[in-house]
């Protein structure tokens, strides 16, 4: 089992730019979320999905979309990059119990 | 709306020593999980613990214990006899059970253990 995969682990956009973050687990479950971290702010919530065709907005969704066309994949993406998304980004998934996140994608915007 | 809160930012502990960290939380359901997870150099979220809200009891793994205290909306992680390799981020976060199941977490607890 590879558990959550992200990719890329790291990425430089320039303003404006747009970009997808890749999200893929191979657990079978149900609920996917999208975090991100900022330094000394904790993780906040960006999106989150419940299932295949259901997603819907977190604490911090403006300048993001997702889709969630299968179990296994929820793409986030950036349409226009700007500095303050610079961030790390996690995903995680979870069959309602515990989670699995992750290993994060570091995303600078200049 | 569920809250936590980690009231400390940074501690700077002395190896050997032990070390509380500190958490409470805000929840209007009766039912829900608290974690710790823990966020070394690398980066990586690393889980510690989950407990259940119907599970008072304490909770000892090795150098490391819980203490949740429904009265007090506390989930404190306690090491002892820390190490170096204890230095990390250490994050509480809060569960509500339900549909979404959604994770929200306290801003972390930046753990320096010095040799």
């Amino acid at each position: 089992n590879a558990g959550v995969t992200q990719t890329p682990k790291f990425r430089i956009l320039k303003i404006g730019q747009s970009m997808t973050l890749q999200c893929t687990q191979d657990m079978n479950h149900n609920y996917m979320y999208w975090y991100r971290q900022d330094p000394g702010m904790g993780l906040k919530l960006i999106y989150y999905s419940v299932g295949a065709g259901i997603t819907d907005k977190g604490e911090v969704p403006n300048g993001y979309n997702v889709s969630r066309s299968t179990t296994e994949d929820f793409p986030l993406r950036l349409e226009l990059a700007a500095p303050s998304q610079t961030s790390v980004y996690f995903c995680a998934s979870t069959p309602g119990y515990g989670y699995t996140f992750g290993s994060g994608t570091r995303l600078t915007v200049v | 709306a569920q809250k936590v809160t980690q009231a400390q930012t940074e501690i700077s502990v002395v190896e050997k020593e032990d070390v509380t960290l500190d958490c409470v939380y805000e929840t209007r359901d009766t039912t829900y999980y608290l974690f710790w997870y823990k966020q070394p150099p690398s980066g990586e979220l690393v889980f510690l613990i989950r407990r259940n809200s119907f599970d008072e009891q304490n909770e000892i793994s090795g150098r490391y214990s819980w203490n949740f205290q429904k009265s007090t909306s506390s989930f404190n992680f306690t090491i002892t006899a820390s190490q170096v390799v204890d230095s990390a981020v250490y994050f509480c976060a809060l569960s509500e059970t339900g549909a979404n199941s959604k994770l929200t977490f306290g801003k972390g607890i930046t753990l320096s253990v010095r040799p």
